[in-house]
This record gives C-alpha cells, sequence and structure tokens, in this order.
C-alpha cells in the first residue's frame, strides 16, 4: 500500500521569497513516480512538477524545484521568488504500477503582498 | 488545443436518484482516469479507462461505475445517491495508460446531495 502525508496544513510566504512545502511518502514498488499538483479556486488540478524515483538527480521546473531524498521517502517542494498567483492548495501524490495516484491531504499556500 | 472536458460544473440531486457525470479528453488522449474529492477523504481513485475497458477500479461500492466510448470519452454514474456521495468528481487524461505519460485534469464536476 502507499501513503503519502503532507503535515502542514496551511503556510503563508511574503511575495518574491521562498517557500518549502514538505512531504513524506511511503510505498512498497521500486519503480514510481513522484508529483506535485495545485489546485487553484478554479478547481483544476495543475501538474506543478513530476520526479521519477529513479533519476538521482531533482527536477526543476522554472521558479519550482524538489528536494527528493529517496532513502528517507521524503519529496518537498521550494517554490522560489513567490507570486501571488501561486496562491492555492498544494498536494503532493504518489503512484506506480497501477497507475493510480495516492495523494496527500494538502498545504494551503496563501502568498502576502 | 482544448483541455479536458467535464460536463456538467454542477449538479445536484437527492437521495436515491442516480447521476451520469461525462468527461471529455484532450484530443488523442486514450486513458480516463477518475478520482473523487471530499473534505473527509481527500483525494481518492475510482476507475482507469483505456480502449473501452476498465483497467483499475478503486475501493468504492458497485454503485459506482463507468464506462469509455470509442472515441475515449468517457462516463462515470453513481447509482442510489447517497449524502456521502457530495464530492467533487474529477477526470483525468493522458495519452496512453501510464504515469510517464502525464495526466491532465478538468476542473471536475461538483455533485451535491440533498
Amino acid at each position: 500500500a502507499q501513503t503519502v502525508t503532507q503535515s502542514q496544513p496551511e503556510m503563508s510566504v511574503q511575495e518574491a521569497e521562498t517557500v518549502t512545502l514538505s512531504c513524506t511518502y511511503d510505498t512498497s514498488e521500486s519503480d514510481y513516480y513522484l508529483f506535485w499538483y495545485k489546485q487553484p479556486p478554479s478547481r483544476q488540478m495543475i501538474l506543478v512538477i513530476r520526479q521519477e524515483a529513479y533519476k538521482q538527480q531533482n527536477a526543476t521546473e522554472n521558479r519550482f524545484s524538489v528536494n527528493f531524498q529517496k532513502a528517507a521517502k521524503s519529496f518537498s517542494l521550494k517554490i522560489s521568488d513567490s507570486q501571488l498567483g501561486d496562491a492555492a492548495m498544494y498536494f503532493c501524490a504518489v503512484g506506480g504500477a497501477t497507475n493510480k495516484l495516492i495523494f496527500g491531504t494538502g498545504t494551503l499556500l496563501a502568498v502576502q503582498p | 488545443k482544448a483541455g479536458v472536458t467535464q460536463t456538467p460544473r454542477y449538479l445536484i440531486k437527492t437521495r436515491g436518484q442516480q447521476v451520469t457525470l461525462s468527461c471529455s479528453p484532450i484530443s488523442g488522449h486514450r486513458s480516463v482516469s477518475w478520482y473523487q474529492q471530499t473534505p473527509g477523504q481527500g483525494l481518492q481513485f475510482l476507475f482507469e479507462y483505456f480502449s473501452e475497458t476498465q483497467r483499475n477500479k478503486g475501493n468504492f461500492p458497485g454503485r459506482f461505475s463507468g464506462r469509455q466510448f470509442s472515441n475515449s470519452r468517457s462516463e462515470m454514474n453513481v447509482s442510489t445517491l447517497e449524502l456521502g456521495d457530495s464530492a467533487l468528481y474529477l477526470c483525468a487524461s493522458s495519452l496512453l495508460p501510464g504515469l510517464s505519460y502525464g495526466y491532465t485534469f478538468g476542473s471536475g464536476t461538483r455533485l451535491t446531495v440533498v
């Protein structure tokens, strides 16, 4: 079975500052993927960044980067130069051979101007 | 390129009724997955379809069913609605089954059961 834990229900960051969202997971699969999704009030789940577990190198997408610690089963998201449009609920997810995603409970990120 | 389209956006139904939700994937995408999102249970996987066949099913009662048509459009049906079925139902599509292809989500259908 796979589980995902997001221990920060809410976070706040000042515009232009950096914030890190935490995520830990557990899986018995050897080949899996990790994701961060953003859900703004529009409700659509938007893919922020993806990490293949077999890759050592941490994924980056513009202002978004991850710190993937495979042994510790940790997958944190760092948002640099935070913008007002980054305010949303962020979900961490893990998926493997069955293609189904297991999501965490989410972290609500507020961006202060 | 149009995204994943889910209809209707909002729906209100009475306990005991049944409901059908629709999902049109991105053009060319052949795999469709459904998720239920509630405040209490969070996001939970319902099913995955590819080539009109259900490939995976989540831990939901038999009242929840789905299908996929030859044009890859998918529908999910919930019969004998219960108050606890009130949720946001999200559909996601990908080119083929497999997380390596990436999933694109729609904006969901908000179902309220009264």
